[in-house]
């Protein structure tokens, strides 16, 4: 059984920027929810991918999208960088979307200058 | 909307001496809890999980928690600490029907030689 893995594990970008972050699911996985976790904060939900389709998006702009893909993998795309967009973004898989039990990832840490 | 406090910012404990970890939450019927586990610069490993049924929950790595419902709380403990329980713990609460987990901002764990 594979476990939720993330790319990159790190990059730097400047203000103003794009960025697309990816994650692969769990083997049997259908559902992939993204996280961002500030320095010293517990993570924010961003949304959640189940079957293809957004189910469900916490508070934050349209500058954050995401995708998934028939192979339940999933990317993040953040457009018009800033900075308070530095964290770790956290991707966690589960079945049957909703908010049971997640499996997450290591994180990708997004540095924004 | 769910939610979930965590009074402790920093805990220190003495190796072999026994822990628990504060989390009362804020919802209006039985949620579903979490506790996990994040390691420095690690994604979040999951420790136990309620949903229902049996309030006292055992978990890995000698972790269990207990659901009181009329205190609107999930406390983590363990009997005996071992120096590499060091870490940040977040206590997490879901919903039956949404997909948003709501995070605490985590309690850090120091354990003293």
């Amino acid at each position: 059984e594979t476990g939720v893995t993330q790319s990159p594990t790190h990059l730097i970008k400047t203000r103003g920027q794009q960025v697309t972050l990816r994650c692969s699911s769990q083997s049997g996985h259908n559902t992939v929810s993204w996280y961002q976790q500030a320095l010293g904060q517990g993570p924010q939900f961003i949304f959640q991918y189940y079957r293809e389709e957004e189910n469900g998006r916490g508070n934050f702009p349209p500058r954050f999208s995401g995708l998934q893909f028939p192979n339940y993998s999933s990317e993040l795309n953040v457009n018009a960088l800033e900075l308070d967009d530095s964290a770790l973004y956290l991707c966690a898989s589960s079945f049957g979307g909703l908010a049971r039990e997640q499996y997450f990832g290591p994180g990708t840490r997004l540095t924004v200058t | 909307a769910q939610s979930v406090t965590q009074p402790d910012i920093h805990i220190t404990v003495s190796e072999g001496a026994s822990l628990e970890l504060r989390c009362n939450y804020s919802y209006g019927a039985t949620p579903y809890l979490f506790w996990y586990v994040q390691s420095p610069g690690q994604g979040l490993q999951l420790l136990l999980k309620y949903f229902s049924g049996d309030t006292l929950v055992q978990g890995i790595k000698g972790f269990e928690a207990e659901f009181k419902r009329s205190q609107s709380s999930f406390n983590l403990r363990k009997p005996s600490v071992h120096w590499s329980d060091a870490a940040e713990y977040f206590c997490a609460v879901g919903a039956p029907n949404n997909n948003d987990m709501r995070f605490g901002a985590g309690t850090r764990l120091t354990v003293k030689p």
